[in-house]
């Protein structure tokens, strides 16, 4: 069964500090996905990466994908309030295993 | 539409009884995934459907029955549940099997 860690499991981080978060998982995939969750909501998508060196960005969220290190990171910059949610990857491996998530507080 | 349409969004109810929980999607996706999840943990896959057929069944307790009545529904049957089920059940939709899943806004249920 394929595995997915992500580190750090909390983040707390001051607004307008820097920070990443990071996706491991443990056998081959070409595909990941990074979903934020709101308290007691559903899962929103953000973004999908679909092969090595895959890029995307949206707003002060940035997540890369490299598939020979079977690592994904979701890179946060200049934090506001509003991003506070915990995050999860989901890596395509037959049917899709989610990583055991990263709660982001982020502190006026 | 690019919504998935889950209802009720907030169940409350015994061990006894017998209640459905229901989702909708009219995007044309062809599967369906029932997932169930505790609080600060990721989600749990129960059941996928794929072109309105049962894929698979991760080994949950027959006290819940998934229904595929047309490809745009899909149900959740709830009978003598237990206190431990309680948690957010969420309903998602792709394209086709295992591409990006598009979540509903789930059900919290609360067993009592």
């Amino acid at each position: 069964e394929l595995k997915v860690e992500q580190n750090p499991l909390f983040l707390s981080m001051q607004e307008g500090k820097n920070y990443t978060i990071y996706c491991n998982y443990s056998t081959t995939s070409d595909r990941l996905y990074w979903y934020r969750q709101d308290p007691g909501k559903s899962l929103e998508s953000l973004f999908v990466l679909l092969s090595n060196g895959a890029v995307k960005q949206e707003g002060r969220l940035m997540a890369s994908l490299d598939t020979k290190a079977r690592l994904s990171t979701l890179h946060i910059t200049a934090a506001v309030h509003d991003l506070s949610a915990t995050y999860f990857c989901a890596v395509d491996g037959n049917q899709f295993y989610f990583g055991t998530g990263t709660s982001l507080t982020v502190i006026p | 539409d690019t919504e998935v349409t889950q209802t009720p969004k907030h169940l409350v109810m015994g061990m006894t009884n017998k209640k459905s929980l229901k989702c909708e999607q009219h995007m044309g996706h062809r599967a369906m995934y029932w997932y169930k999840q505790k609080a600060k943990k990721p989600p749990e896959l129960m059941f996928v459907y794929s072109y309105e057929k049962l894929s698979i069944n991760e080994s949950v307790p027959s006290r819940f029955s998934p229904e595929c009545p047309n490809s745009s529904l899909l149900n959740l049957h709830l009978h003598a549940l237990q206190p431990e089920d309680s948690a957010l059940y969420l309903c998602a939709s792709s394209r086709d099997l295992w591409e990006k899943l598009f979540f509903g806004s789930g059900t919290q249920l609360s067993v009592l």
